[in-house]
């Protein structure tokens, strides 16, 4: 069974710096998805960013980036510019390649505060 | 617009008796998805539904049922057998198809049993 850990159950940065995420997986496929969602004050869970394996290129929206790295399984969100507005809850999940019957497995999540 | 409801927002409930919680969804996805969430837990999977008329048990199923009679809804009963359901219960749904979908999530429903 696939696991994912996220071993730093919180973090802080200051306002304007950049903060990077942990997450670890564990899996036998070669081919997979690795997403991670943002769950601000209001629980509504986010769409942040998602990696396929198969792409070597590290996956970039705006602010957020995301350090892949197939061989050791880790699959690190980097902030850059941090605001307010991102302090939440950070998961990371992993999905196997197999269309929509493909499950989440998220990890327990990091609580990131931002420090004005 | 197009999004996932879920109703109520909190739900209160006696000790010994079941409770029904609702997940509609207009955005014309296949499979929809139940999710508890506990402090420090993450994210856990209780079932999963890729068509209508059939569903399958995630990781904690016990203690839970479903139906998926319609497309675009995915009640989620937790039945008195059901040890510890005082959490917060999500809903999401995603596309079919083999490309590599997100899950949409609803807004939560806050269980409290008293």
């Amino acid at each position: 069974a696939q696991t994912v850990t996220q071993s730093q159950p919180e973090m802080s940065v200051q306002e304007a710096e950049t903060v990077t995420l942990s997450c670890t997986y564990d899996t036998s496929e070669s081919d997979y998805y690795l997403f991670w969602y943002k769950q601000p004050p209001s629980r509504q869970m986010i769409l942040v960013i998602r990696q396929e394996a198969y792409k070597q290129q590290n996956a970039t929206e705006n602010r957020f980036s995301v350090n892949f790295q197939k061989a050791a399984k880790s699959f690190s969100l980097k902030i850059s510019d941090s605001q307010l507005g991102d302090a939440a809850m950070y998961f990371c999940a992993y999905r196997p390649p197999a269309g929509a019957n493909s499950k989440l497995t998220f990890g327990k999540g990091i609580t990131l505060s931002v420090r004005p | 617009d197009g999004g996932i409801t879920q109703s109520p927002k909190y739900l209160f409930r006696k000790e010994g008796q079941n409770v029904t919680l609702s997940c509609e969804q207009n955005l014309n996805h296949d499979a929809m998805y139940w999710y508890r969430q506990d402090p420090g837990q993450g994210l856990r999977l209780i079932y999963y539904s890729q068509i209508v008329n059939d569903f399958q048990k995630g990781d904690i199923a016990e203690g839970y049922s479903v139906s998926r009679e319609k497309k675009e809804s995915f009640p989620l009963t937790v039945t008195s057998a059901q040890k510890n359901p005082t959490a917060f219960y999500l809903c999401a749904s995603t596309e079919g198809g083999r490309t590599y979908n997100e899950q949409f999530f609803g807004p939560g429903t806050r269980l409290t049993v008293l």
